[in-house]
């Protein structure tokens, strides 16, 4: 079962602008992460915001997590071509496992 | 850096056949996953270690096994395999629910 959705489904935006992609999740949580995968790679874990948080800041990555409407956003600021990958939410889901949303696609163009 | 290493990044098998993806993370972690990615529907868990000889079911076990002989590695087994087993399989290792490091992948076909 997805305990996180991402929306939107895919984003195509110009360099320099910023990007933001959205995660609902359906259970109560602790804390929530956010990966990212180039294409045809492993993820790689970028940030993880616990619930007592607000906001959480990381280089150009700002995570925002509401959890009244059990929902996170990340937004990415001042995008590089290299920014271009999928991103997934994820939030505990039982012991020792993390639930993954289906990812948001972004594109980023020169 | 932590190293989670699969076997092989591409691999072609036939219907039937017994197949083994190897997964190898020098950080002695104590918990392993096996998830499997599909285009729209994201990362699904297969199974789930937390310890040596432990195993724990994910929510799409059926036709897969799995086997954690030392705490390093952690293999999957599809018995015979499918078509519909055709995917990208993702390995990851992680201390605690906290941060999951994965594998590079395998891109399983199965024709």
């Amino acid at each position: 079962s997805q305990q996180g959705e991402e929306d939107p489904q895919a984003l195509s935006i110009q360099e320099g602008e910023n990007a933001t992609m959205n995660c609902s999740y359906k259970t109560s949580i602790n804390n929530l992460q956010w990966y990212r995968q180039n294409s045809g790679r492993g993820l790689v874990h970028l940030i993880l915001i616990r619930s007592n948080e607000r906001e959480k800041h990381s280089g150009r990555l700002r995570v925002t997590l509401d959890t009244s409407k059990k929902s996170s956003s990340l937004l990415i600021t001042a995008s590089r071509a290299a920014d271009t990958a999928s991103y997934f939410c994820a939030s505990p889901g039982g012991y020792n496992k993390l639930i993954f949303g289906a990812g948001t696609r972004l594109a980023v163009h020169p | 850096d932590v190293k989670v290493t699969q076997s092989s990044r591409y691999l072609v098998k036939r219907t039937g056949e017994k197949v083994f993806l190897e997964c190898v993370q020098d950080m002695d972690h104590e918990n392993m996953f096996w998830y499997r990615q599909d285009p729209g529907l994201g990362l699904r868990l297969i199974y789930f270690s937390y310890d040596v000889k432990m195993k724990e079911k994910g929510d799409i076990p059926e036709g897969y096994s799995v086997s954690r002989e030392k705490k390093e590695r952690f293999s999957l087994i599809l018995e015979s395999a499918s078509t519909n087993q055709t995917s990208m399989y993702l390995c990851a290792s992680s201390p605690s629910q906290e941060k999951l490091f994965f594998g590079s992948g395998t891109q399983l076909s199965v024709l």
